[in-house]
């Protein structure tokens, strides 16, 4: 089945505690791209990834890292998350940039 | 900087119900236009893109209507489910300049659809 997945799908960290969300596409997609979700703000781009290597900030980058290394995978890195990052996460994965993206279930961050 | 505006914000109909959802853009200069669902607690899934050349899309009940020069995508849902009940999101992507395949989201429209 075709999918974009991600773990965990729920997580309760403290602040200043590194933490890595994983992303996981199997449709050999090129394009990649992480997105938060805020209540009254809508969904913001965080960081996007044309190809293996290409990586670039988005809307709402300060506070994140990610990486390319292969094609399937875009893990989301919190060096020292703060309570501001508690957020719904979504990945994401399209052919190209300008091609149908389609979405990961979701992850459920809270710091404290 | 495109603004995606979505009306209603919610919207509650019997079921049976023709009914219609508004997205509504200030930047005229998009690549494309995607409709998604979003269900509590879940992810997006992604119903329909409508390329700017496009004037319509249709998916079985779902019939997304583009007109890039006014800014304005409607969804209609025919003959509503109670299954349909869900959060529709609207999204546009810019084309050209650095925005790269960023999707820029309507805040939603929430949608419940009563047996």
């Amino acid at each position: 089945e075709a999918q974009v997945t991600q773990n965990p799908r729920y997580l309760i960290t403290v602040t200043g505690k590194k933490l890595t969300v994983t992303c996981s596409q199997n449709m050999n997609h090129e394009y990649m791209s992480w997105y938060r979700q805020d209540p009254g703000l809508g969904l913001r781009q965080i960081y996007y990834s044309m190809n293996v290597e290409v990586t670039d900030k988005g809307d709402v980058p300060e506070g994140y890292k990610v990486s390319r290394k292969e094609k399937r995978n875009f893990p989301l890195i919190l060096e020292s998350p703060s309570p501001n990052q508690t957020s719904l996460y979504f990945c994401a994965s399209s052919r190209g940039s300008y091609n149908e993206q389609f979405f990961g279930p979701g992850t459920r961050l809270t710091v404290l | 900087k495109q603004e995606v505006t979505q009306i209603p914000a919610a919207l509650s109909v019997p079921e049976g119900e023709n009914l219609v959802l508004n997205c509504s853009f200030t930047d005229s200069a998009i690549y494309n236009l995607q409709w998604f669902r979003q269900d509590p607690g879940k992810g997006l899934t992604s119903l329909l893109l409508i390329q700017s050349s496009q004037r319509e899309q249709t998916s079985g009940r779902l019939n997304a209507s583009l007109d890039k020069s006014s800014g304005r995508s409607t969804l209609y849902i025919a003959a509503s489910q109670p299954g349909d009940s869900a959060t529709y999101l609207c999204a546009v992507r810019l084309s050209g300049g650095t925005s790269y395949g960023k999707l820029t989201f309507g805040q939603g429209t929430i949608l419940t659809v009563h047996p």
